[in-house]
Formats: structure tokens, sequence, C-alpha cells
């Protein structure tokens, strides 16, 4: 069975534009999670999508947004990027009838020049 | 609200020595413990969790963990490391089933031959 998948790997974007960040979850569930990994920052809750809908927000600006599609795949939209955006984004999934833990995938790290 | 609070930023050890790495949480509901091992350039994995039942939860890799309730701890122990446990340990709680994780800031284990 496939794991949370990511890409792109790696993503090099310059001050100002924007970046998209995709994230296939594990078959069967319907969660994906977003963090973000800054260094010195630890891992910070980004956004929270279920079934469709964002169920809970971190404390980041509105330029930070994103979407759940109807096969549950999800992706993390950045725009106006800063350099401090630079960072690993990390998606996870999980089940809320089945799992009780969420599933990481390997991550987007974001470099913002 | 929750907090996970991990005393310590780096662990350094000498190869088969014990180790302990701290972790104690804040809460006003009951919640869901989780350790999560991040080896360098990679996503996060499962290492254990404690969901209800015995306090003491095992990993397969010999790491263990206790939950105390009057203490708000869940530390992680293992009797005797080896190089390849050197990586980022990451402590994390979550309030329900498939609900987002807060984490500790993590701690480093540096293990030297």
């Amino acid at each position: 069975e496939a794991g949370v998948t990511q890409s792109p790997t790696h993503l090099i974007k310059t001050r100002g534009q924007q970046a998209t960040l995709r994230c296939s979850p594990i078959s069967g569930h319907t969660s994906v999670y977003w963090y973000q990994q800054a260094l010195g920052l630890g891992l910070q809750f980004l956004l929270w999508y279920d079934e469709g809908e964002e169920r809970n927000r971190g404390n980041f600006p509105p330029r930070f947004s994103g979407r759940q599609f109807p096969n549950y795949s999800s992706e993390l939209n950045v725009n106006a990027l800063e350099l401090e955006d630079s960072a690993l984004y990390l998606c996870a999934s999980s089940s809320n009838f089945k799992d009780t833990e969420a599933f990481f995938g390997q991550g987007t790290r974001l470099t913002v020049v | 609200a929750q907090s996970v609070t991990q005393l310590d930023s780096q662990v350094p050890v000498f190869e088969e020595a014990p180790v302990e790495l701290r972790c104690n949480y804040s809460s006003s509901v009951s919640v869901y413990l989780f350790w999560y091992v991040q080896y360098p350039n990679q996503g996060l994995q499962l290492l254990l969790k404690y969901l209800s039942g015995s306090t003491l939860v095992e990993s397969i890799n010999g790491f263990e963990a206790e939950f105390n309730k009057s203490q708000t701890s869940f530390h992680l122990r293992k009797p005797s490391v080896h190089i390849s446990d050197t990586a980022e340990y990451f402590c994390a709680v979550s309030p329900r089933r498939g609900g987002k994780l807060i984490f500790g800031q993590g701690t480093e284990l540096s293990v030297k031959p």
C-alpha cells in the first residue's frame, strides 16, 4: 500500500511568487493535515482538511491557503512568498474511523530566494 | 488548548548507554500521546503511541514510553542506544482520534561511538 506522497520534493521560488504543494493521502484516508517545519521553529500546524472541508487552521496569515479535492488529495498554496516561508512542508493523512495516528509524507522543501 | 514541552533540545549519548527523552504536556481534555522520529532529510515516522489501557507502551526497536497522568508526562526511554538511533524525536498530543497533532520542539538525539 502506498504511503502519503508529496510533490515536488524540492521547490525554489523567488520572493513574491506563489508556490503550490501537493499531497496524496493513503488510500481510504479522508483527513489531510499540513505542517510547516521551519528551522528553529519546530513543527507548526497549518491546515486540516476532512471530507473536502477545512476543519481547522493554525496561526498563519491568509496567504497560506489550500483545498482538498473529491479524491481527498490536497493542495497547499502560499502566495506572496517571503524569505521566512522557507521550510519543510509536511503533509499527513489519517482516517477518522479506523486509524488513530497520522501518517506523514517525506515533505516538500520550499526555498524562497 | 494543548501544549507540549520537550525539556531537552539536544541529548548526546554514547552507544549502548541508556537514554531518556523527556516530554510534558498540558491539556484541559483527555489526549492521545505520540512519539515520532525524524531521520535526516526525511518525514516523520510514528515510533509509539498511547491511546488507553496500559500506561507503558513499547516500540518494535526497543524504545518504550510511560504515560504518567499525575505528572502529565510521556517520557521516552531506551536501555541501550545504537548509532542508528541518531535522529530528532518529537513528542505530540492529539485531543481526539484523527485530530491535529500538537508537537513539542523536538529533541535531537546524537549517539556517539
